[in-house]
């Protein structure tokens, strides 16, 4: 089945911007989403991509998707402190499956 | 906007009880997900509805874990007898269709409901 990856931490300062990573194990996910959770809260959807596009830009976020690498990131512009969260990638994989399988999610702490 | 509503959205209980979580999809979602989220980690399925009809249980602990959706709109998981391992959150999620390339496929969560074994 599909395997998410993700980095588990990420610090930056405020104003800045913040690349958030993932790689992936199953290329035949239609989609591939991010997804935001703050502390004991549910999970917003931030963005999604899907997989014959290279490059999606939604105000501050940018997606990045390499399919050849398995590879997507999530770039936030003007990183602000209501950023910092638990951000998740997750694909559906698997042919038939729409569940999603998701990394382990990477912290991002915002300085100020 | 539409949003999915769970209840409780915090539960405490001691182990070998029952417990019993509820889940209001966004209106008009063709399909409902269950996920447990343990702490620290992403969320993983453990029973996916499209109506009335589980279509995929396979992570389902079944020894213990129910899950219905009778009208194919709300639907109850239910742990009997819950175990220490059991405390996570658990996530519902809804969308419109499966299956079908196309954001009808895009899942959207509720809050959760946080559960604890002592």
């Amino acid at each position: 089945g599909e395997d998410v990856e993700q980095s588990l931490f990420l610090s930056v300062r405020e104003g800045d911007s913040s690349v958030i990573n993932c790689t992936y194990t199953d290329s035949s996910s239609t989609y591939l989403y991010w997804y935001k959770q703050e502390p004991g809260a549910g999970l917003q959807l931030l963005t999604y991509i899907f997989s014959n596009m290279d490059m999606k830009q939604d105000q501050r976020l940018t997606v990045l998707l390499n399919k050849k690498d398995k590879h997507l990131s999530l770039r936030i512009a003007d990183t602000q402190t209501g950023d910092s969260a638990i951000y998740f990638c997750a694909g559906t994989g698997g042919t038939g499956r729409r569940a999603l399988t998701f990394g382990s999610g990477t912290r991002l702490q915002v300085q100020p | 906007e539409a949003e999915v509503a769970q209840s409780p959205r915090y539960k405490i209980t001691e182990k070998s009880q029952a417990v019993a979580f509820w889940c209001d999809p966004i209106s008009g979602h063709a399909t409902l997900y269950w996920y447990r989220q343990i702490l620290g980690q992403g969320p993983e399925l453990l029973v996916q509805f499209q109506d009335e009809s589980v279509v995929d249980d396979s992570q389902l602990p079944k020894d213990r874990f129910s899950a219905e959706r009778l009208k194919g709109v709300d639907s109850t998981l239910k742990i009997q007898p819950a175990e220490l391992g059991d405390s996570a959150m658990y996530l519902c999620a809804s969308s419109l269709a499966p299956g079908e390339a196309g954001t009808k496929e895009t899942q959207y969560f509720g809050p959760g409901t946080r559960l604890l074994v002592l």
